[in-house]
């Protein structure tokens, strides 16, 4: 088991381009969640999945936000027209049912640079 | 609004010299206070989950404990590989979803 895998580490992109995101949680968990992160900050919830479903979204994840795991396993989660304000690090993390006393797995992280 | 905050936003310490972070929250109902490390670079680390006041829990240098407005993480002669961004977040009495309300963190600085 070799954790929580997010795919790309960087990403730097032009404002009003399109980007996504990857997240490969722990093959048993059945939880994963998004957030975000920016500099000198908690990470904030964007969403959450039990498996293939998408049960809670923030109300930070506007319209331009979408996050999708198909079949339960991978997660994706992509930005249309990308803004500066939405530089930040984005992190996964995942749980098995309730986290209880083992809280999250979290990833790495992807950091986004909006230019 | 549900809220926690944690302080000081910063702490030096010289390696050995104990001090306590705070974390304060005020929330509609607690269903578990967890603590977090985070190196720069990486995604936080899970430390501890506490439940109810009183409660106390540890982790070689590190104690964490919980009132009903306030939980402490404690070091104890700290070294400098504790130097880490710690977290405190909360989950709420109504969330079965597991999501997690964090606080703004407190950056660590243990110098040799």
């Amino acid at each position: 088991d070799t954790g929580v895998s997010q795919n790309p580490r960087h990403k730097i992109t032009k404002r009003g381009q399109n980007v996504t995101f990857r997240c490969d949680p722990i093959s048993e968990h059945n939880r994963l969640y998004w957030y975000r992160q920016t500099l000198g900050q908690g990470p904030e919830f964007l969403t959450y999945f039990q498996n293939e479903a998408q049960l809670e979204k923030s109300r930070l994840l506007s319209d331009r936000f979408s996050a999708e795991r198909p079949k339960g396993s991978f997660s994706t989660l992509e930005i249309q027209r990308t803004e500066q304000g939405d530089s930040a690090m984005y992190l996964c993390a995942s749980s098995h049912y309730e986290q209880g006393d083992y809280g999250y797995t979290f990833g790495s992280g992807t950091r986004l640079t909006v230019v | 609004e549900d809220q926690v905050t944690q302080s000081p936003e910063a702490l030096r310490l010289q390696e050995g010299e104990s001090s306590s972070l705070n974390c304060s929250y005020t929330v509609s109902g607690l269903r578990g206070l967890f603590w977090y490390r985070q190196d720069p670079g990486k995604g936080p680390e899970f430390l501890f989950t506490l439940y109810s006041a009183g409660e106390e829990k540890e982790k070689e240098r590190l104690k964490a404990t919980l009132t009903k407005k306030e939980s402490f993480l404690h070091i104890t002669a700290p070294k400098p590989e504790d130097s880490a961004t710690y977290l405190c977040a909360v989950q709420l009495g109504s969330s079965n979803t597991g999501k997690l309300i964090f606080g703004q963190g407190t950056t660590l600085q243990v110098k040799p």
